[in-house]
């Protein structure tokens, strides 16, 4: 299958301080990626879907100035929690699919999260 | 609305077999999506089902019925390694993944 990377895998920071997620697509390129955010033994929660070149779409309840996501590129998209806070400690997991919207989401390996 | 159900837990033996239901509701249909997902870690494909049927790959087959908004993952020959999480998520029509909460296996010696 396809090959999508996360980076940080894991990262803790401070209360107040903004943290950028990236994902990339490998080998392939990803005309959509997905983020999601999982709390531990919940379900994946979609968080946003971006399309190389425009603005993401938000899921209700989600704050596009909290959670900035940028795709400038079919292979890298980024997601940054600007002022982070202890309540946005959690699983965020990238998924990227190709140019046909019934192709397969592949996701990356996640990200954890911990504000202290 | 649109709603996605499978059993919360379910428990097998190991080298039995064992199938995880699910079921849907959905605004459209264009597909149905299985993935595992090891706990601490990200979901990983396993099948994707749009025509009834059974499809087969290795020890894992994926069933679908359209007509009756059902599916099912088939778990052979089970490992200690199959233990994880078993999500079903349906692309609806407008192409987005309705995801179901999971179904976490339990593989017993």
């Amino acid at each position: 299958g396809a090959v999508v990377s996360q980076h940080p895998s894991r990262v803790i920071c401070k209360s107040g301080t903004s943290v950028k997620i990236e994902c990339r697509s490998l080998d392939f390129q990803a005309t959509t990626m997905f983020w999601y955010r999982q709390f531990p033994k919940q379900s994946l929660m979609l968080m946003a879907t971006s399309n190389e070149g425009s603005k993401a779409t938000y899921e209700q309840g989600v704050e596009k100035d909290k959670f900035l996501i940028n795709h400038a590129s079919l292979t890298l998209s980024t997601l940054t929690v600007t002022s982070a806070h202890p309540e946005d400690s959690s699983f965020y997991i990238c998924s990227a699919r190709g140019s046909s919207t019934q192709e397969t989401q592949y996701f990356g390996p996640g990200t954890r999260l911990l504000v202290l | 609305g649109q709603n996605i159900d499978q059993p919360t837990e379910m428990t097998a033996t190991e080298g039995a077999i064992v199938q995880i239901n699910c079921t849907y509701q959905t605004s459209g249909f264009n597909g149905l999506f299985w993935y595992q997902q090891h706990a601490g870690e990200a979901p990983t494909f396993l099948s994707y089902n749009v025509l009834d049927g059974l499809e087969e790959k290795g020890r894992f087959s994926s069933f679908l019925s359209r007509s009756k908004g059902y599916s099912y993952l088939l778990l052979k020959e089970l490992q200690m390694k199959d233990s994880a999480s078993y999500l079903c998520a349906v692309m609806d029509s407008n192409y987005q993944l309705i995801w179901g909460a999971g179904t976490k296996l339990i593989i017993k010696p």
